[in-house]
């Protein structure tokens, strides 16, 4: 089974101030690891992914996440945060032993993320 | 191209009301997922379908049916609406290029509300 954990369900940080949104995994083989993003009222956009190589990945909108194997963890991460970079953050994990045909994302219970001018 | 498009964007039913959900996307994509979100419980899977003609269950898919009859087309029948049944439903499709770690492409959801 996999499964996905958003710790923490808000997260507040200042404008221009770094900003990390915290993702922990659980798989039984390698896993395929997801971000998106969802304004109100609107869908989930696409982030960034990790599949394999390189442990950090960059992805849309100046963000970037790093995948710690030994830690089970995939944090979203960046730089300077933008009053803009509000908005509810999902991580999603599809385990790379799913049967074939299966490839269904779980996805976190979501972290509210909110910037302060 | 406009991607994923769901219809209606909203809808009220009352109790025992039927509904068909649409999803359409126009990026030639084999497979097709149907999600609810609810507060505080992410997005959860309630039917998929890996190919024209061709659907599966997923985590939560008691009280709904699918049909994929057309590449481009997934939709989400509700025969007997419940209260239970609000929420907001996501289409998402994704491409059999690079199997399991292709990405999903979300619709812009469809907001249903069970009286």
């Amino acid at each position: 089974a996999q499964s996905v954990a958003q710790p923490e369900d808000q997260v507040n940080v200042a404008e221009g101030n770094p900003l990390t949104v915290k993702c922990t995994y659980s798989v039984s083989g390698n896993p395929y690891l997801f971000w998106y993003v969802q304004y109100p009222n609107r869908g989930l956009q696409f982030l960034l992914k990790y599949i394999t190589g390189d442990n950090l990945v960059k992805g849309s909108y100046g963000f970037e996440a790093e995948f710690n194997k030994s830690q089970t963890s995939f944090h979203l991460k960046k730089p300077s945060a933008l009053v803009s970079d509000s908005a509810l953050y999902f991580c999603a994990v599809r385990d790379t032993r799913s049967g074939a045909g299966s490839y269904q994302l779980t996805f976190g219970k979501g972290t509210k993320l909110s910037v302060i001018p | 191209n406009a991607g994923v498009t769901q219809t209606p964007k909203f809808r009220v039913l009352k109790t025992g009301q039927s509904m068909t959900l649409l999803c359409a996307q126009d990026m030639n994509h084999e497979y097709m997922y149907w999600y609810r979100q609810d507060p505080g419980m992410g997005l959860r899977l309630i039917h998929y379908s890996v190919g024209e003609g061709t659907t599966a269950k997923g985590e939560v898919p008691d009280g709904y049916n699918v049909s994929r009859l057309k590449k481009q087309n997934f939709l989400l029948g509700l025969e007997s609406a419940a209260p239970s049944q609000t929420s907001v439903y996501f289409c998402a499709s994704s491409s059999a290029r690079q199997g399991a770690g292709d990405t999903q492409y979300f619709g812009p959801g469809t907001r249903l509300t069970v009286l």
